[in-house]
């Protein structure tokens, strides 16, 4: 069974990069379908898409977003990034990786999660 | 603001039968599939009905996905109290290039 953990600094301050890492296990990232995914929850609630890497490593991101994120893999880790430059505090979230199985949007599953705080 | 509507919040009692709402458009439910996810408190998000109103293996039979045009439904009958959680809809939005959209989310309170 697929499982995915999310690790990465839980505090940046703001004009800075917040990085974060997937570790993808019981499976192989490099399985063809799948679209790897980040995913942030604002602390009022709200679920925000950030963006995918598709198993052939072709990227999409969301147009709000697009201009200040990276994903990328690392294969032989099997793992994927996150890189969100020029933070400010309302990129205080938590942050959830996820894998796109036949669709994009078909989330399943998900890592726990991870809290980044924006604070100088 | 959400481009995707669900109300705030939603409550029943054991037993029950509860509707949840998604309103969307043209662009994102009236063309594409709706997913839902449940989020249990201190958890993430974990899907719950995808394509509309198929549900994953595992995932009981008093949940049903409706879709009509540019809005969605969320169905849990037999209401019971670990249903407490918020509830998601989710669509792919056209505009533009394109993006994944979830809704506001709904709070359901079992009584």
């Amino acid at each position: 069974q697929v499982q995915l953990q999310e690790s990465g600094p839980g505090l940046v301050k703001p004009s800075q990069t917040l990085s974060l890492t997937c570790t993808v296990s019981g499976g192989s990232i490099n399985s063809g379908g799948y679209y790897w995914s980040w995913i942030r929850q604002h602390p009022v609630k709200g679920l925000e898409w950030i963006g995918y890497i598709y198993h052939s490593g072709s990227t999409y991101y969301n147009p709000s977003l697009r201009s200040r994120v990276t994903i990328s893999f690392d294969m032989s880790k099997n793992q994927f990034s996150l890189r969100l430059i020029s933070v400010t505090v309302a990129d205080t979230a938590v942050y959830y990786c996820a894998r796109g199985s036949t669709t994009v949007i078909w989330f399943d599953p998900w890592g726990q999660g991870t809290l980044v705080t924006v604070s100088s | 603001q959400s481009v995707l509507t669900q109300p705030p919040s939603a409550s029943g009692t054991p037993g029950q039968r509860v509707t949840i709402s998604c309103s969307g458009s043209s662009s994102n439910i009236g063309n594409n599939d709706v997913y839902w996810y449940q989020q249990l408190p201190e958890a993430a998000p974990k899907l719950l009905i995808y394509k509309n109103n198929q549900r994953p293996s595992g995932v009981p039979d008093r949940f049903s996905g409706y879709k009509s045009g540019t809005s969605a439904s969320l169905a849990i009958s037999g209401l019971r109290s670990e249903d407490e959680a918020d509830y998601y809809c989710a669509a792919w939005d056209d505009i533009l290039t394109g993006r994944v959209l979830f809704g506001g989310g709904t709070k359901l309170a079992v009584l």
